[in-house]
């Protein structure tokens, strides 16, 4: 099925801890971007890409690296990982304007 | 950096009621997103609006450009149609500024 494939769906991760959140689409999209959703927050974004070899900052970067090889995968990497970086994280990607976003389903991250 | 606000937060409506969500943006856009967030977390792409109306099913979604002003209709409410239902504004790039959200409950 054509879409956007995050993994994994769950993480606990120890403070100071690092991981790479995974994302991947089949649909050839040039944009893909990174959120996290909290509570009583609106999704906010992390870095974006607007195609291979070129990424950039959203609105809270820090504490994320992002990396674009390929049109299909843009993982996001936590460096060294922070109870404020528990979060539900969700990856999406968007083709040609008009035609809207896909969503991953999200991974759920909490850092103890 | 365009704010979005939605209203109302929370809504509950009996079956065959019709609903209206409002958004409301502070700049200027190119384009309007609304999303729909099932309990179980999966976001889904509902509409995008650069101006005008569009309908799919049962659900309306109309926006004024000069008023800064969206709406989300959903006709002969269903409880299938409790979710999470998200606004989200895309300036010149296609980055977008998300609301916080209306939590919508449709009782049987």
């Amino acid at each position: 099925n054509a879409g956007v494939t995050q993994t994994p769906k769950f993480q606990v991760l120890k403070t100071g801890q690092s991981m790479t959140l995974q994302c991947a689409q089949d649909m050839n999209h040039e944009y893909m971007s990174w959120y996290r959703q909290d509570p009583g927050m609106g999704l906010r974004l992390i870095h974006y890409s607007v195609g291979a070899g070129i990424t950039d900052q959203g609105e809270v970067p820090n504490g994320y690296n992002v990396s674009r090889s390929t049109t299909e995968d843009f993982p996001l990497r936590l460096l060294s990982a922070a109870p404020s970086q528990t979060s539900v994280y969700f990856c999406a990607s968007s083709g040609d304007l008009g035609l809207g976003y896909t969503f991953g389903s999200g991974t759920r991250l909490t850092v103890v | 950096k365009n704010e979005v606000e939605q209203s109302p937060q929370n809504l509950t409506a009996q079956e065959g009621e019709f609903i209206t969500i409002n958004c409301s943006y502070s700049v200027g856009i190119s384009a309007l997103h609304w999303l729909q967030q099932h309990p179980g977390g999966g976001i889904v792409s509902l509409f995008m609006l650069s101006s005008g109306k569009k309908k799919h099913g049962r659900l309306i979604a109309t926006i004024n450009i000069q008023e800064k002003h969206s709406s989300l209709h959903i006709t002969a409410s269903h409880p299938r149609d409790s979710a999470v239902y998200i606004c989200a504004v895309q300036g010149g790039s296609e980055k977008l500024v998300f609301g916080k959200g209306t939590k919508l409950t449709v009782n049987p």
